[in-house]
């Protein structure tokens, strides 16, 4: 069993849709918990990134983290076009560079105008 | 550039064969790590270097994979002898060392676009 588990998908929802992705995981000492977007042929990119339990919000993206049920959520509202990415959940033990990061497989999401 | 920087972006070799693949990291990041990302699945842990010392090789999936960063700036990966299996996106990233903080972007990576192998 992978320490990270994430839905593949493909997603595919119509514009300004709510979307809702997920990632459970076996290890509890993740301390640490963060999205990225990987773009087709690109690189990941940090999008989200969280401490512990709890809500945060930023733009048209949340972020939530339930230590206790071992599940992370983004969500993303008002959905558009360029949103269409592969989205990767990722955690951490730590802060220290040595603390590796640790991905899910991601999950495809396209976005129909 | 500012960003991460690696080549080639392709490379097709046939079994067998060695490749050598280079990760030019942000200047002045003191931590560098390879990852192996096959297709459909996310990026794989493969190894980790803060300046020139490599601290965790962990993830090198056999000892055809070898790692270096001799002047803790520019880092190769290099494969011997290619498998079919070795066929993915090899991505390097690099990370600013700023220790103590409590800022979590400390430990935020910072991707190149990839080096895509193909094994034939």
């Amino acid at each position: 069993q992978k320490e990270v588990e994430q839905d593949p998908g493909p997603l595919s929802v119509p514009e300004g849709a709510i979307v809702s992705l997920n990632c459970t995981y076996s290890n509890s000492a993740f301390q640490y918990f963060m999205w990225y977007r990987q773009y087709s042929r690109k690189g990941p990119e940090l999008l989200m990134y969280t401490y512990s339990s709890g809500n945060k919000e930023d733009g048209r993206f949340t972020a939530q983290v339930d230590k206790s049920s071992k599940y992370i959520s983004l969500f993303i509202r008002d959905s558009q076009p360029s949103d269409s990415a592969t989205y990767l959940c990722a955690m951490r033990r730590g802060l220290s560079s040595a603390s590796k990061i640790i991905f899910g497989s991601g999950t495809r999401l396209s976005i129909r105008p | 550039g500012a960003g991460v920087s690696q080549s080639p972006r392709y490379k097709v070799a046939k079994r067998g064969q060695d490749v050598a693949l280079r990760c030019d990291p942000i200047s002045g990041h003191v931590s560098l790590f390879w990852y192996q990302q096959a297709l459909g699945q996310g990026p794989e842990f493969l190894t980790y270097f803060q300046n020139e010392a490599q601290l965790d090789k962990s993830g090198l999936p056999s000892d055809r994979f070898f790692a270096e960063r001799p002047e803790g700036s520019v880092s190769t990966l290099k494969i011997q002898r290619t498998q079919q299996e070795d066929s993915a996106v090899y991505l390097c990233a690099s990370s600013p060392r700023r220790e103590g903080l409590a800022d979590p972007r400390t430990g935020e990576l910072f991707f190149g676009e990839g080096s895509r192998l193909t094994v034939l």
